[in-house]
């Protein structure tokens, strides 16, 4: 058990929908990562946040987003879906920040469906 | 930029034969390395991690990897493989504490097959 929680841990829905996934960083984690897993892909880096604050961007669509609440759980947030869309979403959390992240604890992912 | 390569997308074995996990890296500043395991319907898992100490590292589980600057490699290695072994394997890349873009950047991946 790495100590990250994601919910839900499938989610199916349908194009043009929006859903929100929910990451529990380790206890005393300040940083969160998102990443998204496909077959063609591979696992592709979305966002971080540290303590609150976004830091670095990565291949994240205008029609994700997320944010990292006081408690330092995260959202991430998929609107207008599409098929492509259906992945592996990971969170993981790190108890370094930029510069130098250390050692990422993964979640169990949130496996989405759209239709 | 950094960016690391697994030369192979599949390795096959039979079980009690060796293991070898290719990954070739570049980065701009003197990296960390780690190697990271994914069974099937799990998240990652550390396996072994480099951090400018022993340029050989001993993970979790048998394996062990080790740092080769001169051929910009982190190649994973296990003496003996378990059928539990049967994994997908990445190979990730951080920059060091000089600058860079900080977030991790993973390989594809490398899937081991383990044959009983």
């Amino acid at each position: 058990d790495s100590g990250v929680t994601q919910t839900p841990k499938h989610l199916i829905t349908a194009t043009g929908q929006r859903v929100t996934l929910r990451c529990s960083p380790r206890s005393g984690d300040l940083s969160v990562y998102w990443y998204q897993q496909s077959l063609d892909q591979g696992l592709q880096f979305l966002i971080q946040y540290y303590n609150g604050e976004e830091r670095a961007k990565g291949n994240i669509l205008e029609r994700f987003s997320a944010q990292q609440f006081p408690d330092l759980h995260s959202e991430l947030n998929l609107s207008s879906l599409e098929l492509g869309d259906s992945a592996l979403y990971f969170c993981a959390s790190s108890e370094e920040g930029p510069p130098t992240p250390g050692e990422l604890f993964f979640g169990e992912g949130s496996r989405l469906t759209v239709l | 930029a950094q960016s690391v390569t697994q030369l192979d997308s599949h390795v096959s074995v039979s079980e009690g034969t060796p293991v070898l996990l290719r990954c070739n890296y570049s980065s701009s500043y003197s990296p960390s390395l780690f190697w990271y395991v994914q069974h099937p319907n799990k998240g990652l898992q550390l396996l072994l991690k480099y951090t400018s100490a022993a340029t050989l590292v001993k993970g979790i589980n048998g394996f062990e990897a080790e740092f080769k600057k001169s051929e910009t490699s982190f190649h994973l290695t296990k003496p003996s493989a378990h059928m539990s072994d049967a994994a997908e394997y990445f190979c990730v890349v951080s920059p060091g504490q000089s600058g860079g873009s900080y977030i991790p950047t993973f390989g594809r991946g490398t899937s081991l097959i383990v044959h009983p």
